[in-house]
């Protein structure tokens, strides 16, 4: 069912710990997204990437980084996770070409730090 | 910058209903992009409708429809003959043409259908 896919689906981890949250997708797009939703809260992108070693911040300030070496994988990186980066992290991807192409999203990663 | 309210944090209505969620943003764009979003319950996001601002027919997709009135910037989700399936999440989110694909989110409504 689903084209785009994350890992892990929850994360429970201790404060300092380097994390990396995966996301990777089948359908060849070019572009792909992270977001932070926490509850009952809207949507926040805090990074994009138009295509292969194309990365940029979005508008929600992160401690995390990006990388995108291959078209398929997205992955986002905290080098020191905190108390404050709990919350449920949405990775996303869309077609290139087209203004209103929807995006396509995966399950999400849901990740505590105590 | 534009902003997207929702001012329904949750409604519920019995299964078969007729259900109206509102959207209003906040804009001084005249080409922008409007979207519907759905997020069931643990369940992937995945788009409901979408409408182009220089379109003045409303969209509509099976028993989804929008009202679209641009001169009020308001962007109403109406779900007809509703199902339990349609309970879920729901988030209006707006792009400006040219803005690199960035969407703005409202906070979203969650809509519960009682059987």
């Amino acid at each position: 069912e689903a084209d785009i896919y994350q890992t892990p689906r929850y994360l429970v981890i201790g404060t300092g710990k380097k994390i990396t949250l995966e996301c990777s997708q089948t359908m060849g797009h070019d572009k792909m997204y992270w977001y932070q939703q926490d509850p009952g809260m809207e949507l926040h992108l805090i990074h994009y990437s138009y295509g292969v070693n194309s990365t940029e911040k979005g508008d929600l300030s992160s401690e995390s980084t990006v990388s995108r070496i291959r078209t398929e994988h997205f992955p986002l990186t905290l080098e020191s996770a905190r108390p404050s980066h709990t919350s449920q992290y949405l990775c996303a991807s869309s077609e290139s070409g087209y203004y209103n192409s929807p995006l396509h999203f995966g399950n999400g990663t849901r990740l505590t730090v105590t | 910058a534009q902003t997207v309210t929702q001012s329904q944090p949750e409604m519920s209505v019995q299964e078969a209903e007729t259900v109206t969620l509102s959207c209003t943003y906040d804009t001084s764009e005249s080409n922008y992009y409007l979207f519907w979003y759905k997020q069931p319950p643990s369940r992937q996001m995945i788009l409901v409708i979408r409408q182009e601002a220089y379109k003045q027919q409303n969209a509509t997709e099976n028993r989804f429809s929008v009202n679209f009135q641009k001169a009020a910037k308001s962007f109403s989700l109406k779900i007809s003959d509703s199902q339990l399936g349609d309970t879920a999440m729901y988030f209006c989110a707006f792009m400006k043409h040219g803005s690199n694909y960035q969407l703005i989110w409202g906070a979203g409504t969650k809509l519960i259908i009682k059987p």
